[in-house]
C-alpha cells in the first residue's frame, strides 16, 4: 500500500542552524501539508501546498519557514534559523483530489523528530 | 480551534467493542467527519470518514446521527494494539485539519 515517507526520522541541530525536512508524498497525490506536534501538545497545521504554491499557512509558519517541491517526488520544509521552540515532531501529509463531489483524505507520514539544542 | 468535542479518555476490555463518541454540532453541510488515530508519537493514521451515511471498512464503523451533530466510531473487537489517541476531525477538500486533544483509548487485557 502506498505511503508517505519522511527523512530523517530524527534530526538534531544547534540553535540558529538551518534544517531541511524531507517528505515523499504518495505518488498520485497533488496536495501536500506540513503539521507539527510539540511534545505533549496537539497536532498543529503549518502549511498546505498545491500546484507549486502555498494554499494556506498558519500563524506558526512565519518567514523562518519555507516549503518547496524541488522535483516530482519530494516535498521539503526548511527552517532557516532554528529556535529551541522549533523542537517538535513534524508530519508531512498528502492527499489526492476528491472525485465526483467526494472529499479527499490526508495520509500522514511517520514524522521527523527535530531536536534543537 | 478544533470544531469537535471528545471525551478525554476511555477504557475498553480486549475483545469488546470500543465506542468512541464525538460531538460536532457546528458542522457545515459540506464537511465530512474524519477519524484518525495516533499511537505514541507516530504519524496520525487514517481510519474512516463519512458525510451523512454510516460507513464501514476493515478497521471500523462510523455512525453519524441524522442531524450530523455527532458521530460514533466503533472498533468492533478491540485489541491491545488499538490503544491510541483517537481524533475526530471535520473538514472538506484540502482544508487544514484541526486536531483537538482526542480521546485516549486504553484497551485492557
Amino acid at each position: 500500500e502506498p505511503e508517505v515517507t519522511q527523512t530523517p526520522s530524527h534530526q538534531v541541530t544547534q540553535m540558529g542552524q538551518e534544517v531541511i525536512l524531507r517528505c515523499v508524498p504518495i505518488s498520485n497525490h497533488l496536495y501536500f501539508y506540513w503539521y507539527r506536534q510539540i511534545l505533549g501538545q496537539k497536532v498543529e497545521f503549518l502549511v498546505s501546498f498545491y500546484n507549486n504554491e502555498i494554499s494556506e499557512k498558519s500563524e506558526i509558519f512565519d518567514d523562518q519557514f519555507s516549503v518547496e517541491r524541488p522535483d516530482g517526488s519530494n516535498f521539503t520544509l526548511k527552517i532557516r534559523s532554528t529556535k529551541l521552540e522549533d523542537s517538535a515532531m513534524y508530519f508531512c501529509a498528502s492527499s489526492e483530489p476528491g472525485t465526483s463531489g467526494k472529499t479527499d483524505t490526508q495520509y500522514f507520514g511517520p514524522g521527523t523528530r527535530l531536536t534543537v539544542l | 480551534d478544533a470544531k469537535t468535542t471528545q471525551p478525554t479518555s476511555m477504557d475498553c476490555a480486549e475483545g469488546r467493542a470500543a465506542n468512541l463518541p464525538c460531538n460536532h454540532s457546528t458542522i457545515s453541510g459540506n464537511e465530512y467527519v474524519y477519524w484518525y488515530r495516533q499511537i505514541h508519537s507516530q504519524g496520525p493514521q487514517y481510519i474512516i470518514h463519512g458525510l451523512k451515511n454510516n460507513e464501514t471498512n476493515e478497521m471500523a464503523s462510523l455512525i453519524i446521527t441524522e442531524d450530523r451533530k455527532s458521530s460514533t466510531l466503533i472498533l468492533p473487537h478491540a485489541t491491545l494494539r488499538d490503544t491510541a489517541v483517537y481524533y475526530c476531525i471535520v473538514g472538506f477538500n484540502f482544508n487544514k485539519f484541526y486536531f483537538g486533544s482526542g480521546t485516549k483509548l486504553n484497551v485492557k487485557p
